[in-house]
C-alpha cells in the first residue's frame, strides 16, 4: 500500500542545534517533494521544494535532501531557534496518474525546539 | 507573495444544517484550488480538487452531495457542509497555486467547523 511516513510524532530539540526531521513514503514514485510548516490552527506555510533530479536544496537555515532510491528526505534546520517550534509537514507531488497537480501529505512531525 | 484568504475562521452550527466556507485568492488567479480536512494530529485529507468553471473532482470516499464544492470565478471557490452532523466537525483547509510561483501551494488559514 501507499504511504508517507515522517520519523516521529514529536521531536525535542535543544536551541541551537540541528533539526533533522526524516520523511520516507512507499509505492509512490513522486517527480518532487515539498516541506511546509504548520502552526497550531493554522494553515501550513510552505517552505522548500525539490525535485527528483535534485540531491539538496538549501534556504537560509534549511537544508532537504531527496534520495529517490531510498525513497526518503531528510529537513535539517540548523542553529535551531524557540521560533521553529511548529509541525512540519511533507508533500509529494508531481505523482504519475494524479490530476490535477494534487499532492500529497506526511502526517507531520512536532518540532519542539527547548530554550 | 501569494495570498489564500478563507473565511470564516471558526463556525459552530447546529446538527442538519449547512455550512459555507469561502476561499479566495488575493493577488492571483486560481484555476485550480484544493480543499482539505484535518483532524487533531493527522494529516491533511485532500478532499477535492476545485476547477473554475467545471465539476470538482473528489477524492475517493468522499460524498460530493454532503460537500458540495463550487469554483465560480478565477479567485473564488467554495465548499458547502450539507446537513452537518458532529463527527463532519473538523478543521478545513483551502489551497491554490500561482503559477510560476516554484509549485509552493499557498495555504489559507483553515475553518474549524464545529457541529454540535
Amino acid at each position: 500500500s501507499q504511504k508517507i511516513e515522517q520519523n516521529s510524532e514529536a521531536l525535542n530539540i535543544q536551541e541551537g542545534k540541528t533539526a533533522t526531521l526524516t520523511c520516507n513514503y512507499t509505492n509512490y514514485s513522486p517527480a518532487y517533494l515539498q516541506w511546509y510548516r504548520q502552526d497550531p490552527g493554522r494553515g501550513p506555510v510552505f517552505l522548500l521544494l525539490i525535485r527528483e533530479n535534485e540531491k539538496e536544496k538549501r534556504k537560509e537555515r534549511l537544508k532537504v535532501t531527496f534520495d529517490t532510491t531510498l525513497k526518503q528526505s531528510l529537513f535539517h534546520i540548523t542553529a535551531s531557534q524557540p521560533a521553529d517550534s511548529a509541525t512540519y509537514l511533507c508533500a509529494l507531488g508531481g505523482l504519475p496518474a494524479a490530476r490535477d497537480d494534487k499532492i500529497i501529505f506526511g502526517k507531520g512531525t512536532r518540532l519542539h525546539i527547548l530554550p | 507573495g501569494a495570498v489564500v484568504s478563507q473565511h470564516p475562521s471558526w463556525v459552530i452550527c447546529k446538527s442538519g444544517t449547512s455550512v459555507k466556507i469561502e476561499c479566495r485568492s488575493l493577488d492571483f488567479q486560481a484555476t485550480t484550488m484544493f480543499w482539505y480536512r484535518q483532524f487533531p494530529k493527522q494529516s491533511l485529507m485532500l478532499m477535492a480538487t476545485s476547477n473554475e468553471g467545471s465539476k470538482a473532482t473528489y477524492e475517493q470516499g468522499v460524498e460530493k452531495d454532503k460537500f458540495l464544492i463550487n469554483h465560480a470565478s478565477l479567485t473564488l471557490s467554495t465548499l458547502t457542509v450539507t446537513s452537518a452532523h458532529p463527527e463532519d466537525s473538523s478543521f478545513y483547509i483551502c489551497s491554490a497555486r500561482e503559477r510560476g510561483a516554484g509549485y509552493g501551494y499557498t495555504f489559507g488559514s483553515g475553518t474549524r467547523l464545529t457541529v454540535v
